[in-house]
């Protein structure tokens, strides 16, 4: 069962304008989330995380939001730029539970147009 | 620093044949290693992680198996491969459970 969604497969968004990736989750045991980017041939990097006891992290262009209660957490990227296309992945873990690795989304393809 | 290396980069088997992907992290120890596979138009799905040598979880049931030789290597097989164990095959590693991952740059494995 998929604990972590991301329930748009693609998003096209203007340079220069936010591009908002969205999250979704359903394991309320989750405290710790990451976003990923992917290129094509890639593995994935690591860009931003946020713990559960925050509702905002911000690096540079890159912000997560984190909102417990509706269990949706979302990357918001301004200005968007062209190198910014990519695969987009969100991963959730339960630091203090049995199991031992993140929980993936399954992708959003990202498209930065000029 | 640590790195983490994985090949080759692309792999063309044909069905039927045995499969070996190696994967070496440098610069750390006793770290936690995974295997993830990216199917076409699928998420990142885990196969098998290991927190120690010889100690491995599979995730999800497979036509595949993973071993650690040693502390910062992780090798992926199969003796028989199948036409739907093609996909992106990703090692990474972490230095404790339910941690940032950092990812190798992955085999691209196509099964003929």
């Amino acid at each position: 069962d998929q604990q972590v969604k991301q329930n748009s497969p693609s998003l096209s968004v203007q340079e220069g304008r936010i591009s908002i990736l969205n999250c979704d989750y359903t394991n309320s045991m989750f405290d710790y989330f990451l976003w990923y980017k992917k290129y094509p041939a890639e593995g994935p990097t690591f860009l931003i995380s946020i713990s559960s006891i925050k509702d905002k992290n911000e690096d540079g262009r890159f912000t997560v939001f984190l909102n417990k209660s509706a269990k949706h957490l979302s990357l918001h990227i301004v200005p968007s730029q062209p190198g910014d296309s990519a695969v987009y992945f969100c991963a959730a873990s339960a630091r203090y539970d049995s199991g031992y690795a993140l929980n993936f989304g399954k992708g959003t393809s990202l498209l930065v147009t000029p | 620093s640590q790195t983490i290396h994985q090949w080759p980069a692309t792999l063309v088997q044909p069905v039927g044949s045995p499969l070996s992907l190696e994967c070496t992290v440098e610069g750390t120890s006793n770290p936690n290693l995974y295997w993830y596979r990216q199917a076409a138009g699928r998420g990142l799905q885990l196969l098998f992680y290991s927190v120690g040598i010889g100690q491995i979880s599979s995730e999800v049931p497979q036509n595949l198996s993973a071993s650690r030789p040693q502390d910062r290597q992780f090798i992926l097989s199969s003796k028989k491969l199948l036409l739907s164990d093609s996909g992106f095959y990703l090692c990474a590693w972490s230095r404790t459970a339910n941690e940032k991952l950092f990812f190798g740059s992955g085999t691209q494995l196509s099964v003929l």
